[in-house]
């Protein structure tokens, strides 16, 4: 069966601190993996997308990592700030192939918290 | 938000009544989402359309119906046969593949009186 699982289900630090997020994975065949941010009452808006060759990529202050052996992915943020403050999701696409359209697998998300 | 936008921001129901959330995109994308979201769980997909005037059914259709006349809308009707309504609802759209990145609409919370 496919899933996501995210860890921790809620994470709070202090302002200025780094943290990590974790995803985990058993999706197959694997396509490509996303990192969301949701602020509280909106829509989520991509951070980074990352397929089965890339190991790395940053956007910012974010930087995501993905280990295809391990299924495993993170998410570091780095200097954290309260505008941090959101749900991060975890989305693994599954492949399109042999005329089937594809499907996305939703992680349930990591609320952070960032305290001054 | 970019170019997606969802009306109203909130939604009351009453029991026995349908009510129709709108969707707007103007990214020129040909698939368009809609999401339910409730707490502690991950988004599950209702319908989804990739073509005007075609949708298909996504894991939890039951209650629900869609139409898709225009490229830009997609409107998603919740009926009276939805029994547990109360969540926030996602649009969302792409170029034309699930698996291409969606770009989501700041979302609608239908609550029941």
């Amino acid at each position: 069966k496919n899933q996501v699982e995210q860890s921790p289900q809620s994470l709070i630090i202090l302002e200025g601190k780094n943290c990590t997020l974790q995803c985990n994975y058993t999706v197959s065949p694997f396509s490509n993996l996303r990192w969301y941010k949701q602020d509280t009452g909106r829509g989520p808006v991509s951070l980074t997308i990352m397929t089965f060759s890339e190991n790395t990529k940053s956007n910012g202050r974010y930087t995501a990592t993905l280990d295809a052996d391990t299924k495993q992915s993170s998410l570091h943020i780095t200097a954290s700030q309260l505008s941090d403050s959101a749900s991060y999701i975890c989305v693994v696409s599954v492949r399109n192939y042999g005329g089937s359209q594809g499907n996305l697998i939703f992680g349930k998300g990591t609320k952070l918290s960032v305290k001054p | 938000d970019g170019g997606i936008t969802q009306s109203p921001k909130y939604l009351f129901r009453k029991e026995g009544q349908n009510v129709t959330l709108s969707c707007e995109q103007n990214l020129n994308h040909d698939a368009m989402y809609w999401y339910r979201q409730d707490p502690g769980q991950g988004l599950r997909l209702i319908y989804y359309s990739q073509i005007v005037n075609d949708f298909q059914k996504g894991d939890i259709a039951e209650g629900y119906s869609v139409s898709r006349e225009k490229k830009e809308s997609f409107p998603l009707t919740v009926t009276s046969a939805q029994k547990n309504p109360t969540a926030f609802y996602l649009c969302a759209s792409s170029s034309w593949s699930r698996t291409e990145t969606q770009y989501f609409g700041p979302g609608t919370r239908l609550l029941v009186l």
